[in-house]
């Protein structure tokens, strides 16, 4: 499986952006890059995916590199509710099984 | 509403039992997942299944066991050789095909052994 990495955590101030990296340099063509968080004591929960172009939606937007070897979450305006960790997993875009396999995550603090 | 369930969300258990935790979804994914997470670490995979009848193993399977017999369900059992069961688990489904679309995962449920 195609493997990611994240930092381990990252702080930021209520209502600044947030760039959240994620580094996947052995990506294949066909795999997507998505990206779930984590609240306390939760389930993870989607937040976005993309495979080549950027990407929004009302959680959040995605810039992938022109190369595709490294990705970035983009919170627009962090609150307090955004403090979670964050996942940027590979998932085969040929639509099999996989394992569906997380890292550790990046653990996102927010200060009020 | 759809959605993906597990039950319960908090379970006790002695040394020694065997103990099922339930997994339900009215999605109709073909996929579904079964992770353990430990205090401040990500999400290890155990097995998953993409078909009813049929399941892999994952990083993790040791010690634990599950059953695919319908489409919506997944249970997965801790049996009594897992060393160390005391855990956060999630079940996770899926729907297959092209793109692999998003998964949802249920609230989990916190396995205590004492």
């Amino acid at each position: 499986d195609a493997k990611t990495t994240q930092p381990n955590s990252m702080e930021s101030n209520e209502e600044e952006p947030v760039h959240l990296p994620c580094n996947h340099s052995t990506i294949s063509g066909t795999d997507y890059i998505h990206w779930y968080r984590q609240l306390p004591s939760q389930g993870p929960e989607y937040v976005i995916h993309g495979l080549t172009s950027n990407v929004n939606n009302r959680m959040a937007s995605l810039a992938i590199a022109e190369d595709r070897k490294s990705s970035t979450l983009i919170l627009h305006r962090a609150t307090l509710r955004d403090a979670a960790v964050y996942y940027c997993i590979l998932r085969d875009g040929r639509g099999g099984a996989d394992g569906l396999t997380f890292g550790k995550g990046t653990h996102l603090i927010i200060q009020p | 509403d759809g959605g993906i369930t597990q039950s319960p969300k908090y379970l006790f258990r002695k040394e020694g039992q065997n103990v099922t935790l339930s997994c339900e979804q009215n999605l109709n994914h073909d996929a579904m997942y079964w992770y353990r997470q430990d205090p401040g670490q990500g999400l290890r995979l155990i097995y998953y299944s993409q078909i009813v009848n049929d399941f892999q193993k994952g990083d993790i399977a040791e010690g634990y066991s599950v059953s695919r017999e319908k489409k919506e369900s997944f249970p997965l059992t801790v049996t009594s050789a897992q060393k160390n069961p005391t855990a956060f688990y999630l079940c996770a489904s899926s729907p297959l095909g092209p793109m692999n679309t998003e998964a949802f995962f249920g609230q989990g449920t916190r396995l205590t052994v004492v």
